[in-house]
C-alpha cells in the first residue's frame, strides 16, 4: 500500500487566494482527519470524518475552511480566502474502524505559505 | 474531555544510555494511548500503543512504554538511544467514545554522540 497521499506538498500563494489541499487515504481506513502543525500551537485536530460524514469539526478556524469526503478514497480541504496567519503545515490522516482501537497512518503534509 | 501532557519540551540523552520521554493523560473511561514519531519535514509515524492487557507495551525501533494507571501516565522508554533516534515524539490519547485523537505538544529528543 502507497499509504496516505497528500497534494501539493508545498504551496506558496497570495493572501486572498483559494487554496485546495488533497488526500487519498489508505483504502479500506473508514476515519480520516485533517491536522494543523505550527511551532506556535502543535498540533490541532481541524476536522474529522468517518465513513466520509464528517463528525466533529470544531476545530476549524473559521468559516474560510472547509473540508469534503465526496467518496471513501478523497478528501480536500479548502480555504478561501487564504491568510498569511494559514500558513502551517497541513497533515491528513486515516485509520482503520477498530474500535477506536486504530493508529493514525499520516501523510507526509502539505506546506502551505500564505505570502 | 481527554488531554495529554509532556512535561518536557526537549530530551538530551549521550547515545548508549537508556531514554525516558514523559507522558501523562487525562481521559474519563479507558485510555486508548499512543506515541508517534516525526522526523523533519515527515508525517507522524506510530511507534506502539496501549489497549489493554500487559502495562509493558514493546514497539517499532526497541521502544517501550509503560502503562501506569494509579500515575496516569504513559512514557516512552528505550534502554540504548540511538543518535538516529533524534526526532519529535508525541504522546496521543483517542477518545474511546468517538474517534478523535488528542496529541501532546511534542518533546525534541536529542541523542548526542
Amino acid at each position: 500500500d502507497a499509504g496516505v497521499i497528500q497534494s501539493p506538498r508545498h504551496e506558496v500563494t497570495e493572501m486572498g487566494q483559494e487554496v485546495t489541499l488533497r488526500c487519498k487515504p489508505i483504502s479500506g481506513h473508514d476515519y480520516l482527519f485533517w491536522y494543523r502543525q505550527t511551532m506556535m500551537r502543535g498540533l490541532e485536530l481541524l476536522i474529522y470524518f468517518n465513513n466520509n460524514v464528517p463528525i466533529d469539526d470544531s476545530g476549524m478556524p473559521e468559516d474560510r475552511f472547509s473540508a469534503k469526503m465526496p467518496n471513501a478514497s478523497f478528501s480536500t480541504l479548502k480555504i478561501q480566502p487564504s491568510e498569511p496567519r494559514d500558513s502551517a503545515v497541513y497533515f491528513c490522516a486515516s485509520s482503520p474502524q477498530s474500535w477506536n482501537t486504530g493508529e493514525l497512518f499520516f501523510g507526509e503534509g502539505s506546506r502551505l505559505t500564505v505570502l | 474531555a481527554q488531554s495529554v501532557a509532556q512535561p518536557e519540551d526537549q530530551v538530551n540523552v549521550a547515545e548508549g544510555n537508556p531514554l525516558t520521554v514523559k507522558c501523562t493523560y487525562s481521559v474519563s473511561g479507558n485510555p486508548y494511548l499512543f506515541w508517534y514519531v516525526q522526523y523533519p519535514n515527515r508525517g507522524l509515524q506510530f511507534l506502539l500503543k496501549y489497549i489493554t492487557g500487559d502495562n509493558l507495551v514493546k514497539g517499532s525501533y526497541g521502544f517501550e512504554a509503560e502503562f501506569n494507571k494509579s500515575q496516569t501516565s504513559f512514557h516512552l522508554k528505550k534502554p540504548s538511544a540511538l543518535v538516529s533516534d533524534s526526532a519529535l515524539y508525541f504522546c496521543a490519547v483517542r477518545d474511546t467514545n468517538a474517534g478523535k485523537s488528542t496529541f501532546g505538544d511534542g518533546t525534541t529528543l536529542t541523542v548526542k554522540p
